[in-house]
């Protein structure tokens, strides 16, 4: 089946330093991948469609230059978190989209 | 845009009960309803979906109804596990088959008790 691989699965990084977080999709192509916010208990909140060569299309209320969104190839897309704040902190999914939906494990960033 | 509202927040039924949980969505153009279930840290997993085709779809012990004209569906578990325990997230998009964006509803925690 599908498989959407994300690393790193957490991170801990410094105020004010970047952050790059990695979604790849390993056994098929995709156009097309997402990435979501999710705060604690809370619902996933959709922050930017990636597609394949092409610039990402963000959401509502998303700064584009501050979440970073690349998506060079078929197979790897990457968010990301420029001059990180503590209140950047929260659990980031991916998702590859073939046929179905396929979401990655997740990344917890913790920003100190 | 799309907005999907999920209840309960919270279930807690005993070892082989039946779980319910209901959603419903506001626009008339979304043709596709997965479910997931997350467990704690991890990413959502694919447990069901149902497109606006088909009236109930049913896996094993879990099974999803959608009624198109009241705009709802619900999920439902048969002779629950304790490892059914975990958030379920019901979603909703105006693509079926193609890369549209998910709206998801605000959560299930569901839990089980032996």
């Amino acid at each position: 089946g599908a498989v959407v691989s994300q690393h790193p699965s957490w991170v801990i990084c410094k105020s004010g330093t970047s952050v790059k977080i990695e979604c790849r999709s390993l056994d098929f192509q995709a156009t097309t991948m997402f990435w979501y916010r999710q705060f604690p208990k809370q619902s996933l909140m959709l922050m930017a469609t990636s597609n394949e060569g092409s610039k990402a299309t963000y959401e509502q209320g998303v700064e584009k230059d501050k979440f970073l969104i690349n998506h060079a190839s078929l197979t790897l897309s990457t968010l990301t978190v420029t001059s990180a704040h503590p209140e950047d902190s929260s659990f980031y999914i991916c998702s590859a989209f073939r046929v179905g939906y396929t979401f990655g494990s997740g990344t917890r960033l913790t920003v100190v | 845009g799309e907005n999907v509202e999920q209840h309960p927040s919270t279930l807690s039924v005993q070892e082989g009960d039946s779980a319910v949980i209901k959603c419903t969505y506001s626009d008339s153009a979304s043709n596709y309803f997965p479910w997931y279930k997350q467990e704690l840290g991890k990413g959502p997993q694919l447990i069901i979906d149902i497109r606006s085709n088909v009236g109930e779809k049913k896996d094993q012990r879990i099974a999803v109804t959608l009624n198109k004209t009241a705009k709802h569906f619900s999920l439902h578990i048969t002779e629950t596990q304790p490892e059914d325990s975990a958030v379920y997230f019901c979603a909703a998009s105006k693509g079926a088959g193609t890369a549209s964006k998910l709206t998801f509803g605000t959560g299930t925690r569901l839990q089980v008790t032996l």
